[in-house]
């Protein structure tokens, strides 16, 4: 089975801290995502990735940065954390045109 | 208008009932489809591909007309386990890369 983990489940930070979340896929996908879910709005991409050091904006890119060093792990840097970046962070994975598969979730609270 | 549709719902049926989900697409370029269930507070899970020709897994079935450009997912002999967001995704690529384009989701109720 597809395996993808979140380096947290809960996280609560305050306004204005870094923060990173990190995402890990053990199928050797090439692809990786960012969404963040909110009631409403659905699943809305952040950012994505297509290989190794590779990076592209999504559709809400503002106030978040990514880091692909290695294919395994694509992390989310949130450079200084706003009250409107408390959402549940989603992370995913896939071959090329292909499902995804999703980790389990970070849900973030920014105080 | 959106590239992809859903009716949000709630969907409220009772047990054994049969429901169908509709979603729409506005780019006729899409090339793969699939259906996800997200329960209450946890992540998207892969529930079913849809082909052209429809495919059938137990009590779902999904289906998928290019013409008028919609996917659908059928739920025969609804559980309580059912109860669910349903969210539909549409996949295309070109030469720019590959877009994966998700619903916002139809919720699903099932009461006893």
């Amino acid at each position: 089975d597809v395996k993808v983990t979140q380096s947290s489940r809960y996280l609560v930070k305050r306004t204005g801290e870094k923060v990173f979340l990190e995402c890990v896929q053990d199928m050797d996908h090439e692809n990786m995502f960012w969404y963040r879910q909110d009631p409403g709005l659905g699943l809305r991409l952040i950012y994505f990735s297509y290989d190794v050091k590779m990076k592209e904006k999504g559709d809400i890119p503002e106030g978040y940065s990514v880091s692909r060093e290695k294919k395994e792990r694509f992390s989310l840097i949130l450079e200084s954390a706003s009250t409107n970046q408390t959402s549940m962070y989603l992370c995913a994975s896939s071959f090329q045109g292909r499902e995804q598969y999703f980790g389990p979730g970070t849900r973030l609270t920014v105080t | 208008r959106k590239e992809v549709e859903q009716d949000p719902g709630p969907f409220n049926v009772p047990e054994g009932a049969t429901v169908a989900f509709n979603c729409t697409y506005s780019n006729s370029a899409s090339q793969s489809f699939f259906w996800y269930r997200q329960d209450c507070r946890k992540e998207p899970k892969l529930l079913m591909s849809v082909y052209s020709s429809g495919n059938e897994d137990g009590r779902f079935t999904a289906q998928l007309n290019r013409a008028s450009q919609y996917i659908s997912l059928l739920i025969r002999d609804s559980k309580l386990s059912d109860s669910a967001t349903y969210l539909c995704v549409v996949i295309r690529w070109n030469q720019a890369g590959t877009a994966l384009i998700f619903g916002k989701g139809t919720t699903l109720s099932v009461s006893s």
